[in-house]
């Protein structure tokens, strides 16, 4: 298996503009979930599916952040307009059953914001 | 390519006894950073603790400790007079600290105190 994998690895963008991060979780995996990783606040959880449907998105910061997953093997997560502050890693995982479950995380997408 | 390795999917431990859960890496990289999270059924992740390669002295916080053996590449965490709340999931991270500050991480350990 491929594993989780994330797509861009790396993305620079000018504050304002729409910012669009991929994910596709391992095969099979029911649960989905994004994280941010800051140095000032360390490692948030962002949102998190159950079988396509988002079950607590109380972690997504403001209006600007949405995210959707429209099939069992896809999800991505945009910021609609990008401000500085949104630098971070941006970081997906899966499971299977969810809590308690090994969790399989993707590489990350380092998201900059100029 | 960095890469972090649970081998014990699953423990468990009678409250207020000692666990240690395991944790290797492989890395080429000779500065870098260790931590353990915890994930609780909120699936939020809390740093229980952090340990810089460059110190020889394990990191220690209250109950947790860890076993940092830089040779070895491994990186265990010790809970002593273990909780019922001390029960989670419980995941091994690695960063590297020389530009590409990301995490690695492990794919966990589901830790169960028995009452």
């Amino acid at each position: 298996d491929a594993g989780v994998i994330q797509s861009p690895r790396h993305e620079v963008t000018e504050m304002g503009q729409e910012v669009t991060l991929r994910c596709k979780p391992i095969s099979g995996h029911d649960y989905l979930f994004w994280y941010r990783q800051t140095m000032m606040r360390g490692l948030e959880l962002l949102i998190y599916f159950n079988n396509n449907v988002p079950i607590d998105d109380s972690g997504m910061p403001e209006d600007r952040f949405s995210a959707k997953m429209p099939n069992a093997s896809f999800s991505t997560l945009k910021i609609q307009p990008s401000e500085p502050r949104d630098s971070a890693v941006y970081f997906c995982a899966s499971s299977l059953r969810g809590l308690n479950s090994p969790l399989h995380f993707g590489n990350g997408t380092r998201l900059t914001v100029t | 390519a960095q890469t972090v390795t649970q081998s014990q999917p699953e423990m468990s431990v009678q409250e207020a006894e000692t666990v240690t859960l395991s944790c290797t890496y492989d890395t080429s990289e000779s500065n870098y950073y260790l931590f353990w999270y915890k994930q609780p059924p909120s699936r939020q992740m809390i740093l229980v603790i952090r340990q810089e390669a460059y110190k020889q002295q394990n990191a220690t916080e209250n109950r947790f400790s860890v076993n940092f053996q830089k040779a070895a590449k491994s990186f265990s965490l010790k809970i002593s007079d273990s909780q019922l709340g001390d029960t989670a999931m419980y995941f091994c991270a690695f960063m590297t600290n020389f530009g590409n500050e990301k995490l690695t991480f492990g794919t966990g350990t589901r830790l169960t105190i028995i009452p």
